[in-house]
């Protein structure tokens, strides 16, 4: 089955203890985002990948790591998690950058206290 | 960068009616503009899109219009069905840049 696959689906942690948000797809797509999803703020993204070892930033890359060592792969890492990190992951992928659809991962929510 | 507008933010409709969500763009540019449907504590879905050498495009129950000279677009709902109920975004895209989203817009359809 084609999916975008993110780990885990919910975590709660504490401030400045180091974090990774696992997003993988098989659908051998190029093209990977990450956003986060605020109340009354919609997506934003915060970095994005157009292929292996080709990575930039979005629109909040603030606090925000990723890598893109192989193409199925696209880890949002969190050096040092702050409260104002809480909010809900969407990992997404698509075939090219002009691609016409966007999958989207199930999400994690990630709260930081 | 690209801004995207979006409104109304809620919009409660009776079923059977028809549900208009409107959403603008500031980069002239954008040439990309798909609308995404997100249900209750589920991923956002695409259901429809439209670039920019096209006007309208309809599928079934749901259509999308782009006027390019006042950079609106819009997402109309027709026979709304209480499946319906989700949040709707809207988004624009430039070439190879990528998706900025709109805020969303719940829309509730009463049995």
């Amino acid at each position: 089955e084609a999916q975008v696959t993110q780990n885990p689906r919910y975590l709660i942690t504490v401030t400045g203890k180091k974090l990774t948000v696992t997003c993988s797809q098989n659908m051998n797509h190029e093209y990977m985002s990450w956003y986060r999803q605020d109340p009354g703020l919609g997506l934003r993204q915060i970095y994005y990948s157009m292929n292996v070892e080709v990575t930039d930033k979005g629109d909040v890359p603030e606090g925000y790591k990723v890598s893109r060592k192989e193409k199925r792969n696209f880890p949002l890492i969190l050096e040092s998690p702050s409260p104002n990190q809480t909010s809900l992951y969407f990992c997404a992928s698509s075939l090219t950058v002009l691609s016409t659809e966007a999958f989207f991962g199930q999400g994690t929510r990630l709260t930081v206290v | 960068g690209e801004n995207v507008e979006q409104h109304p933010s809620t919009l409660s409709v009776q079923e059977g009616d028809s549900a208009v969500i409107k959403c603008t763009y500031s980069d002239s540019a954008s040439n990309y503009f798909p609308w995404y449907k997100q249900e209750l504590g589920k991923r956002p879905q695409l259901i429809i899109d439209i670039r920019s050498n096209v006007g309208e495009k309809k599928d079934q129950r749901i259509a999308v219009t782009l006027n390019k000279t006042a950079k609106h677009f819009s997402l109309h709902i027709t026979e709304t069905q209480p499946e319906d109920s989700a949040v709707y975004f809207c988004a624009a895209s430039i070439g190879y840049s990528t998706l900025t989203f709109g805020k969303g817009t719940m829309l509730l359809v009463s049995p």
